[in-house]
């Protein structure tokens, strides 16, 4: 069972198109995490969100943190071929234990 | 960069053998977690240290087996290999502090 899990798994889409991606959980999380992998690299953390009801910005992205600490969205509002890449959602499981993983949304934003 | 270095890249290597993989975390973080990331299963924890010391371990096989040296690299060992262990292994680290993780580009291993 995963802890974590990422909807939807895969998404293409056209530049400009907005679009936003859900990572969902039966389990409180203390903070969660997003990240962006690109091919042939490693997760690059995007953001932290900790506190229940927080929205955090960063350019075209914007992060959210559902009120119960049990979910968390990512909207992109119009895309860019850049932001072309595997997007992860990631928590500590309890306390300050090592993080878990969801499986990803693979977003491709076509030119 | 992620200031996180894994070595090798890629790594090709036959069944039954044995191989190590080597990482460096950023200057001054004390934690070093290993994960393994394949296409079905996603990145899985493997083991962490904190400062030479295991703390933590995630779904790691007997056959495997980490360790964190004094001057904080650290080495994950996979022996006895089979064809399901071909995956991406992660390597990360962080100031001991979980919500900041920092990753290293990976290492790609293929038994064939």
């Amino acid at each position: 069972t995963q802890l974590l899990e990422q909807s939807p798994q895969f998404l293409s889409i056209q530049e400009g198109e907005n679009l936003t991606v859900y990572c969902n959980s039966s389990s409180v999380f203390s903070s969660l995490q997003w990240y962006r992998q690109e091919p042939g690299e490693g997760p690059v953390l995007l953001v932290t969100v900790v506190t229940g009801g927080e929205v955090k910005k960063l350019k075209r992205l914007t992060f959210q943190f559902g009120d119960a600490r049990k979910d968390s969205s990512l909207h992109i509002t119009a895309a860019q071929p850049g932001d072309t890449g595997l997007y992860l959602c990631a928590g500590p499981r309890s306390g300050n234990t090592p993080l878990v993983f969801g499986k990803g949304t693979r977003l491709s934003v076509i030119a | 960069d992620s200031g996180v270095t894994q070595t090798p890249k890629h790594l090709i290597t036959a069944t039954g053998q044995r191989v190590t993989l080597r990482c460096s975390p950023r200057s001054g973080d004390l934690s070093v977690y290993w994960y393994q990331q394949s296409l079905d299963q996603g990145l899985q924890f493997l083991i962490h240290y904190y400062n030479g010391e295991e703390r933590a371990k995630g779904n790691i096989l007997e056959r495997f087996s980490a360790q964190q040296f004094p001057d904080l690299h650290s080495e994950l060992n996979l022996s006895s290999l089979e064809l399901g262990d071909s995956a991406l292994y992660f390597c990360a680290s962080s100031d001991g502090t979980v919500t900041e993780a920092f990753f290293g580009q990976g290492t790609r291993l293929t038994v064939v």
